[in-house]
């Protein structure tokens, strides 16, 4: 039973363009939470997608931009990259919007802005 | 508002010893508590948790933690350290959220050394 599976795992990017990440959840869940997690540091919550929709969202400009497709696939969007953008991107997912049972998260994808 | 603290960037023990990682935690409701570990260049994995009911909870590789709500606490424990434990550990809190969503705060991790 495939994990979540998250593409691509590295990237390296240029100030100011954009970025596409993509997350696939574990079968069987339907809700996926993106993390941006900066090195030494803990995850912090981006956004969360259930039912195709944004259901909450943290402390992250707009640049920071997601969807949720049908078969509960996710992408993450970065526009206008900054250098502090460089980060590890975490996915998650779980099932149902009100989880208490903990996430299963992907290996992430470790993006970098030169 | 919740938040957690993770006391000590930094625990070294040598292989054989207790591990103690501590974590305490902020919530102005009973609040959902959880350790996840994160070896190098990989994603969180699920150490155990606490929703409700025994405050003693056993989880995967012999960690153990005990909820403390007079100490606001959730500490990890292993009674005996083994090589393969050294990664970082993250403890976690959730509660019931505007939203209607559960989602996790992190702490920012502890790194755990094991001497042989």
């Amino acid at each position: 039973d495939a994990g979540v599976t998250q593409s691509p795992t590295h990237l390296i990017k240029t100030r100011g363009q954009q970025v596409t990440l993509r997350c696939s959840p574990k079968s069987g869940h339907d809700t996926v939470s993106w993390y941006q997690q900066a090195l030494g540091q803990g995850p912090q919550f981006i956004f969360q997608y259930y039912e195709e929709e944004e259901r909450q969202r943290g402390n992250f400009p707009d640049r920071f931009s997601g969807h949720q497709f049908p078969n509960y696939s996710s992408e993450l969007n970065v526009n206008a990259l900054l250098l502090g953008d460089s980060a590890l991107y975490l996915c998650a997912s779980s099932s149902g919007r009100r989880n208490n049972y903990g996430y299963t998260f992907g290996s992430g994808t470790r993006l970098t802005v030169v | 508002a919740q938040s957690v603290t993770q006391l000590g960037s930094h625990v070294s023990v040598s292989e054989g010893a207790l591990v103690l990682l501590r974590c305490n935690y902020s919530s102005s409701v009973p609040p959902y508590l959880f350790w996840y570990v994160q070896y190098p260049n990989q994603g969180l994995q699920l150490l155990l948790k606490y929703t409700t009911g025994a405050t003693l909870v056993k989880g995967i590789n012999g960690f153990e933690a005990e909820f403390k709500k007079s100490e606001t606490s959730f500490h990890l424990t292993k009674p005996s350290a083994h090589m393969s434990d050294a990664a970082e550990y993250f403890c976690a809190v959730t509660t019931g959220a505007s939203g209607g969503s559960y989602i996790p705060t992190f702490g920012r991790g502890t790194s755990l050394i094991v001497h042989p």
